[in-house]
């Protein structure tokens, strides 16, 4: 098995724009799709980017998803800041024993 | 639009069994596009899987618990539940149940609201 390793928090000014990364421990970041969830305090985490870079409907286009082989790693951007953007975010992946793997959280301040 | 309501007791003596059942409601449990499914988040270890199970209750579990964790599907009711056996404090969490309405076993796009579930004698 393998971890996702995410800062533990990150903080940023509104209007500005940050990125959190998610760094896989071992094996190719891309050999399994990478997902992002917010979660606000006291709610249930909500579904932000899906396979790596794709979006649901209702999410805005502030918030996108990358992977980069080079450094392992996958990475959830969000830009023109809001405060509503303060929160925690989680990355998740699928391992080879069909088991599924979190990052371990970042929390964003928007200062 | 989908919506899921995890219920059950909120405190659980030690060695006993964790018993919480999410209701599914703007959808049939039995429709094809559905896996459903159980996570926990805990302050010490963060959000962990459980497992999932398909309506014909084909089920995918987390290997490190799978010993203890029984998921199980009652489509006439349109529920799906949980079962975690010989429970300690460490299974002190809150307790969602989930859905992925693509077909896709990999990713929760609907959630509960969640239920916190306590370990204690």
């Amino acid at each position: 098995n393998f971890m996702l390793t995410q800062p533990p928090s990150v903080s940023e000014s509104p209007g500005k724009t940050v990125t959190i990364s998610c760094t896989r421990s071992s094996g190719s970041i891309a050999s399994n799709y990478v997902h992002w969830y917010q979660q606000r305090p006291g709610s249930s985490p909500i579904l932000l980017i899906y396979e790596d870079s794709q979006r649901p409907s209702g999410v805005p286009d502030r918030f996108s998803g990358s992977i980069d082989s080079s450094s392992n790693s996958a990475s959830l951007t969000v830009s023109g800041l809001r405060t509503e953007d303060e929160a925690d975010y989680y990355c998740q992946s699928y391992d080879r024993s069909n088991s599924w793997v979190f990052g371990g959280g970042t929390k964003l301040t928007v200062l | 639009q989908l919506q899921l309501q995890e219920s059950g007791p909120g405190l659980v003596k030690p060695s006993e069994t964790l018993s919480l059942t999410c209701s599914v409601s703007g959808d049939s449990i039995r429709s094809t596009n559905y896996f459903w499914g159980w996570i926990r988040q805990t302050p010490g270890k963060g959000l962990e899987w459980f497992g999932n199970i398909y309506y014909t209750a084909t089920t995918y579990y987390n290997p490190s618990l799978k010993s203890r964790v029984t998921i199980s599907v009652d489509p006439s009711k349109n529920q799906f539940s949980l079962k975690l056996r010989s429970v300690t404090a460490t299974d002190t969490a809150v307790y969602y149940c989930g859905a992925n309405g693509w077909g896709s076993l990999q990713f929760f796009d609907y959630w509960g609201q969640g239920k916190l579930v306590t370990v204690s004698s």
